[in-house]
């Protein structure tokens, strides 16, 4: 099982500022098959990236991805009040397809 | 969209059954993963079924407890819970998929969510 570890755990910010979450998997995640997800509290989870970079259907494109490998970053070049929410990194390129454990990204 | 039956009371022991009905797009050319987050935890995937080819691929802590099915005339996919146990006590998602595991796109549309208790 590929284990994916993120970091920071919480991210303390202002709005404006620009935020960078980690994703790093345990074994090399294959063709990229890595996507990130938008959780807040009391809604359902929302695709912002797939394919560790391609944004989703109406994703505002302060919402970026990279990497390859093993390691992996989603960005946030401005964070916007709606911004602050839970982030979770998801490989779907090896069974079982598996979760990081979230970055919490809250108001300073 | 998709759609999820209501919540869910169910003793230790029991079953659940929850519904995810689709609309609004052609429902046997994509996917459903399941994918649950009990209370104070983070996101859990369960596991997918592809509408269009009927594979399945269940995570290892759920094979032999779930099944997920589909009903292609009603747009519904299934998923089933055998021998609950209080740590199954979660808000249980359904979400659209990939139709193989060849695509790369991601869980694009997601289900309201199914919220079942396990208390005696």
């Amino acid at each position: 099982e590929i284990v994916l570890t993120q970091s920071p755990g919480t991210l303390s910010l202002s709005p404006g500022e620009r935020a960078t979450l980690s994703c790093r998997a345990s074994q090399s995640i294959s063709s990229s098959y890595l996507a990130w997800y938008q959780h807040k509290p009391g809604q359902s989870p929302r695709l912002l990236i797939y394919g560790a970079s391609s944004r989703a259907t109406g994703v505002p494109d302060r919402f970026s991805g990279s990497g390859s490998g093993t390691d992996f970053t989603l960005t946030i070049s401005r964070l916007e009040p709606e911004d602050f929410a839970v982030y979770y990194c998801q490989q779907y390129g090896s069974s079982p397809w598996t979760f990081g454990q979230g970055t919490k990204v809250e108001v300073k | 969209q998709l759609v999820q039956s209501g919540a869910e009371v169910k003793k230790p022991g029991a079953s659940v059954k929850v519904a995810c009905k689709a609309s609004g797009y052609s429902f046997r050319t994509f996917g459903i993963s399941w994918v649950r987050q009990a209370p104070g935890q983070g996101l859990e995937w369960m596991g997918w079924i592809s509408i269009y080819n009927g594979n399945t691929n269940y995570a290892q802590n759920f094979q032999g407890r779930v099944t997920m099915t589909t009903d292609t005339s009603t747009s519904t996919a299934y998923m089933e819970v055998r021998s609950l146990r209080s740590d199954d006590t979660a808000v249980y998602y359904c979400a659209r998929d990939r139709p193989t595991t060849s695509y790369k796109n991601g869980m694009d549309v997601w289900g309201q969510g199914t919220t079942v208790t396990v208390s005696s």
